[in-house]
């Protein structure tokens, strides 16, 4: 079953522009995790924030929690072209945090 | 180190027909699993195995077997094809908590 919902399900910003994506989830977790996955290929780890963590920076991403919401935001600053992919959102539970239950994406497309 | 592959990268059967997906790790993980990415609904789980010796069903195990009798090897059996099971099928490793994917096998049945 699907406990992450990302929003929006498509976003499309010119080269340069900040892209903002959103994750909701259910049930309690003990991390949550975005992923990357370019057209055609398998998912790429970005970034992982535990359930005490309010915000994590990684290079060009920012992503934040909002555990009393059950949510998360992942932004990319100063996209680029090569950002162009579909994003995930993935969260695992308290008391097994391999298995993971994953969002539908959100498709990001930067235009040059 | 390869990380995590899978064979074959692309495959076409007939209804009923049988086959395996492989995937191997060689990054030592214990746990590893098996998803299938289909058009809006995400990735599903469809078995995934917390070690050499155990697996365990995920959310759409029905018409697949899966078996671990290495830590590397982690293949997926479909026992009779059908034309539902078009997908593309991923196989992910990890040690804690994240996860590591191989590049995926677009099998389509007809």
């Amino acid at each position: 079953s699907q406990q992450g919902e990302e929003d929006p399900q498509a976003l499309s910003i010119q080269e340069g522009e900040n892209a903002t994506m959103n994750c909701s989830y259910k049930t309690s977790i003990n991390n949550l995790q975005w992923y990357r996955q370019n057209s055609g290929r398998g998912l790429v780890h970005l970034i992982l924030i535990r359930s005490n963590e309010r915000e994590k920076h990684s290079g060009r991403l920012r992503v934040t929690l909002d555990t009393s919401k059950k949510s998360s935001s992942l932004l990319i600053t100063a996209s680029r072209a090569a950002d162009t992919a579909s994003y995930f959102c993935a969260t695992a539970n308290a008391g097994n945090n391999r298995k993971l239950i994953w969002g539908l994406g959100t498709s990001l497309a930067v235009n040059p | 180190n390869a990380g995590v592959t899978q064979t074959p990268k692309f495959q076409v059967l007939k209804t009923g027909q049988s086959m395996t997906l492989q995937c191997a790790q060689d990054m030592n993980h214990e746990y590893m699993s098996w998803y299938r990415q289909d058009p809006g609904m995400g990735l599903r789980l469809i078995h995934y195995s917390v070690g050499a010796g155990i697996t365990d069903q995920g959310e759409v195990p029905n018409g697949y077997n899966v078996s671990r009798s290495t830590t590397e090897d982690f293949p997926l059996r479909l026992l009779s094809a059908a034309p539902s099971q078009t997908s593309v099928y991923f196989c992910a490793s990890s040690y804690q908590s994240e996860q590591y994917f191989g590049p995926g096998t677009r099998l389509t049945v007809t």
